[in-house]
């Protein structure tokens, strides 16, 4: 079946744009975590969405970034007033149960000029 | 202190060696295991995916978990051009919700 589609695949905006990123996760599957990797660092974990509770979102790096999730399936990942720093990939991942694997999408990648 | 290190690399061997990667983590609340490749402008797929200490084989490649040391590794035997990408290890704490990723090694094989 589809895996976990992003897009834009690729995003170019000016310091001071919002930004909207979108993440199609595998049908079924109840979680959806979204991520933040910049150049030679690791994946840094931003928000998770566990089916109708309440988002965790202690990495959420300020009050800019934002994310939803509607209806259970799509997530909108919101960046307002973009920053230089913000230039990255962001990384969506769905699963389906506790403990199991996380499927990740291709990934947006943002460049803030 | 990061909870979990991984050397970044790059590390570049010939085709045909044995590859070693590593991380060390400092929580021992840490009890679900895994290694990711990624290769470039690709997300993350994995690996292997371990729980208890010991070695888990998956045709060349072995993971391997010491809780005690709070190390693990991951073996590539017969090293292929085709692995060159980045090596992730990642994870989880006891109540299975975040993974908590490594920086990433990036391995190049040469042919």
């Amino acid at each position: 079946g589809a895996g976990v589609s992003q897009s834009p695949s690729n995003k170019v905006t000016e310091k001071g744009k919002d930004v909207e990123l979108r993440c199609d996760p595998i049908s079924g599957h109840t979680a959806l975590y979204w991520y933040r990797q910049s150049l030679g660092q690791g994946l840094e974990f931003l928000i998770y969405f566990q089916g109708n509770s309440a988002p965790d979102k202690s990495g959420l790096p300020s009050d800019r970034f934002s994310a939803e999730r509607t209806g259970g399936s799509v997530s909108t990942l919101t960046i307002q007033r973009t920053q230089q720093e913000d230039s990255a990939v962001y990384l969506c991942a769905s699963r389906r149960r506790l403990l199991e694997t996380q499927y990740f999408g291709p990934g947006t990648r943002l460049l803030v000029l | 202190q990061k909870e979990v290190e991984q050397d970044p690399g790059p590390l570049s061997v010939p085709e045909g060696a044995i590859v070693s990667l590593n991380c060390t983590y400092s929580n021992s609340a840490f009890q679900y295991f895994m290694w990711y490749r990624q290769y470039s402008r690709k997300g993350p797929e994995l690996l292997m995916y371990t729980y208890s200490s010991g070695n888990k084989e998956d045709g060349r490649f072995t993971a391997q978990v010491d809780k005690s040391s709070k190390y693990i590794s991951l073996f590539i035997r017969d090293s292929q051009p085709s692995d060159s990408a980045t090596y992730l290890c990642a994870m989880i704490k006891g109540d299975g919700n975040k993974l908590v990723f490594g920086a990433g090694t990036i391995l190049r094989v040469k042919s």
